[in-house]
């Protein structure tokens, strides 16, 4: 299967402990997004990659966050002294190239911060 | 502020009938909107899209109905089938916002067969 995957799939932490997700999007898509979903609500933005640039952050994206995508392939979101706040599903995207392409979804990385 | 917002949290439908799910947007900025179904322990999956040039787009079974003027879209679905029951997410864009998307708070559809 050729869809986006992310790893991994649930994360149970202590609260001031560092994580790190892994996303690997569909082959050849050039965009990646990553998206973050709390109980009862809709996927939230929080930033996008065109390749290996990060182009749009969002101000939910705070401080304690990153996201790389180093050679344009595999992504990685990365939070630092996580919150019980950060506890949420973290859903990545891929696209192939243009604003119009349709967001391949991969299942979350579901994080519980204890 | 929610921007996009689905009303309903929760729709029933009987087998064969029609599901219609709604949407309402608050900015006027959005000129692309979809529809995502998302099953337990998956990711979202795309269903249907249309742009703001058009009022209608349909594709099998589903229909996607666009309001610029009431800022208001809905889903059709008919016949509405067991295998239907899912989470739909309203979803939106800004043409030049790289595709960034605002989703709705999701409505949960059971179809009762």
């Amino acid at each position: 299967d050729t869809g986006v995957s992310q790893d991994p799939r649930h994360k149970i932490t202590k609260r001031g402990q560092n994580v790190t997700f892994r996303c690997d999007p569909i082959s050849e898509h050039n965009r990646l997004y990553w998206y973050r979903q709390t109980l009862g609500q809709g996927p939230e933005f929080l930033t996008y990659f065109q390749n290996e640039a990060q182009l749009e952050k969002s101000r939910l994206l705070s401080d304690r966050f990153s996201a790389e995508r180093p050679k344009g392939s595999f992504s990685t979101l990365e939070i630092q002294r996580t919150e019980q706040g950060d506890s949420a599903m973290y859903l990545c995207a891929s696209s192939l190239r243009t604003a119009w392409d349709e967001q391949f979804f991969g299942p979350g990385t579901r994080l519980t911060v204890l | 502020d929610q921007q996009v917002k689905q009303n309903s949290p929760s729709l029933s439908v009987q087998e064969g009938r029609i599901s219609i799910l709604n949407c309402d947007y608050t900015n006027s900025m959005f000129d692309y909107f979809l529809w995502y179904k998302k099953y337990p322990a998956e990711g979202p999956t795309f269903l249907i899209s249309i742009s703001s040039i058009k009022d209608k787009n349909e594709d099998g079974r589903f229909t996607v109905f666009l309001n610029k003027s009431a800022k208001h879209l809905s889903l059709h679905i008919v016949p509405s089938q067991p295998g239907d029951s899912a989470v739909y997410f309203c979803a939106a864009s800004e043409g030049n916002a790289g595709n960034m998307l605002t989703f709705g708070g999701g409505t949960r559809l059971m179809v009762k067969p």
